[in-house]
């Protein structure tokens, strides 16, 4: 079946460690998204590449980082100058940036905790 | 800024009804709004997009409408049904490919 798998699902940090969450698609999208989704707040976006080898910063990039080298691949590492990592992080994925009827498909999740 | 309000925040209702769900955003330049669907501890599901041009879309028991002069958009529940308990998130797109989420409508259709 196509689609969104983040991995893990669960994941813990200890203060001052690097992690590193995984995001892989099988769907040819052109376009992926990385989202943060804490309680009582929409979602709000980390980076966003559009296609391979380019990235942009969203709107609460500070502290994390992401690299695009596969089209299908788009990891997001959470470093130790992200002071609060707690949270429900996100990756969608569409098919081409810019284009009409351009809906996101999401993956299921990792949920982050601080040890 | 786009900012994007979602009204109840929290909804229960008896099975069978039909219910109304509340988007609005700030800013009506957009270029289209996408409504999801979110199961506790899930990601989330597409269920609509409606582009700047369309007034609504429809799909089986849902209807979802479009008004950029107001700044509104609305997701009509059909017969609603237990399976359709959730939280429904509305984003709008302002042509970056950027979406800007509200916080959510947590939905309880009970027998």
């Amino acid at each position: 079946d196509g689609g969104i798998t983040q991995s893990p699902k669960y994941l813990f940090r200890k203060e001052g460690q690097n992690v590193t969450l995984s995001c892989e698609q099988n769907l040819n999208h052109d376009a992926m998204y990385w989202y943060r989704q804490d309680p009582g707040q929409g979602l709000r976006l980390i980076y966003y590449s559009q296609i391979v080898n380019d990235f942009q910063k969203g709107d609460i990039a500070e502290g994390y980082s992401v690299s695009r080298e596969k089209k299908e691949s788009f990891p997001l590492t959470v470093t130790s100058a992200q002071k609060n990592p707690t949270a429900f992080y996100l990756c969608a994925s569409s098919i081409e940036a810019g284009r009409d009827m351009n809906p996101q498909h999401f993956g299921d999740g990792t949920r982050l905790s601080i040890l | 800024k786009q900012e994007v309000t979602q009204i109840p925040a929290a909804l229960s209702v008896p099975e069978g009804e039909n219910l109304v769900l509340n988007c609005s955003f700030t800013d009506s330049a957009i270029y289209n709004l996408q409504w999801f669907r979110q199961d506790p501890g899930k990601g989330l599901t597409s269920l609509l997009l409606i582009q700047s041009s369309q007034r609504e879309q429809t799909s089986g028991r849902l209807n979802a409408s479009l008004d950029k002069s107001s700044g509104r958009s609305t997701l009509y529940i059909a017969a609603s049904q237990p399976g359709d308990s959730a939280t429904y998130l509305c984003a709008a797109e302002g042509g970056t490919d950027k979406l800007i989420f509200g916080t959510g409508t947590r939905l309880q259709v009970f027998p």
